[in-house]
């Protein structure tokens, strides 16, 4: 199985800096449909996972354009600029490229 | 609009069982593989198991196999995990998902709690 180490796995930020976490693919996440089946989700205390961004870099409509997406191949990157309190919780990337799909570690944001 | 709604989860003792049904709307059913997966807070989300929209195809993850069946009635837009011998190691919040190339479409979780 395909297997996505995220860093880092504790990310403190002050409110109103950037933050950034990354996710890296022990193999190239390029389907051979040409597509990148790479997601971004947000899991927010007592809520259910909130997808942020799929296929790399689009952003799921209503997701502020705070959050952005990037990478390839097996290097990806969810920026948040501008981090609001709201932004707090943890973050999953996932990949649906190669089956069975499979989850990061998670990224737990908290504010300083 | 995608609806998909979990339900059956609950308390119950090691070695028990319980059944989880996920009802989807908003969709042609058959078209679609489902999925179940979970999130524990120490262990983060893990993908259990998907079944192809006409039941030729199933998979189980290592963790699971040989404990929980997944089965769907398409006649009911109904999707199933029946989970037996259950371990403490099962607690968790349960989800079904449509599988698409997007992944959004979740259910809004069922909680199992198994305790000694």
């Amino acid at each position: 199985d395909v297997v996505l180490t995220q860093s880092p796995l504790s990310l403190p930020v002050t409110l109103g800096q950037s933050a950034s976490i990354s996710c890296r693919s022990s193999q190239s996440l390029l389907h051979s449909d040409g597509d990148t089946y790479f997601i971004w989700f947000q899991e927010r205390p007592g809520q259910s996972p909130r997808r942020l961004i799929y296929k790399v870099s689009n952003r799921v409509s209503g997701v502020p354009d705070r959050f952005s997406g990037s990478g390839s191949g097996t290097d990806f990157t969810l920026k948040i600029s501008r981090v609001e309190a709201e932004d707090i919780g943890i973050y999953y990337c996932m990949q649906g490229t190669h089956w069975p799909p499979t989850f990061g570690q998670g990224t737990k944001l908290e504010i300083k | 609009q995608v609806h998909l709604v979990d339900s059956g989860g609950g308390l119950v003792r090691p070695g028990g069982s319980l059944r989880l049904s996920c009802a989807a709307s908003g969709f042609t059913f058959t078209d679609y593989y489902m999925s179940w997966i979970r999130h524990t807070p120490g262990k983060g989300l893990e993908w259990l198991s998907h079944i192809s929209g006409r039941s030729e195809v199933k998979y189980y993850a290592d963790s699971v196999k040989g404990r929980f069946t997944i089965s769907r009635d398409n006649a009911k837009n109904s999707v199933y995990l029946q989970m037996n011998s259950l371990r403490v190691d099962d607690t968790a919040v349960y989800y079904c998902m449509k599988i698409d190339g997007g992944y959004g479409d979740w259910g809004q979780g069922t909680p199992v709690t198994v305790f000694s």
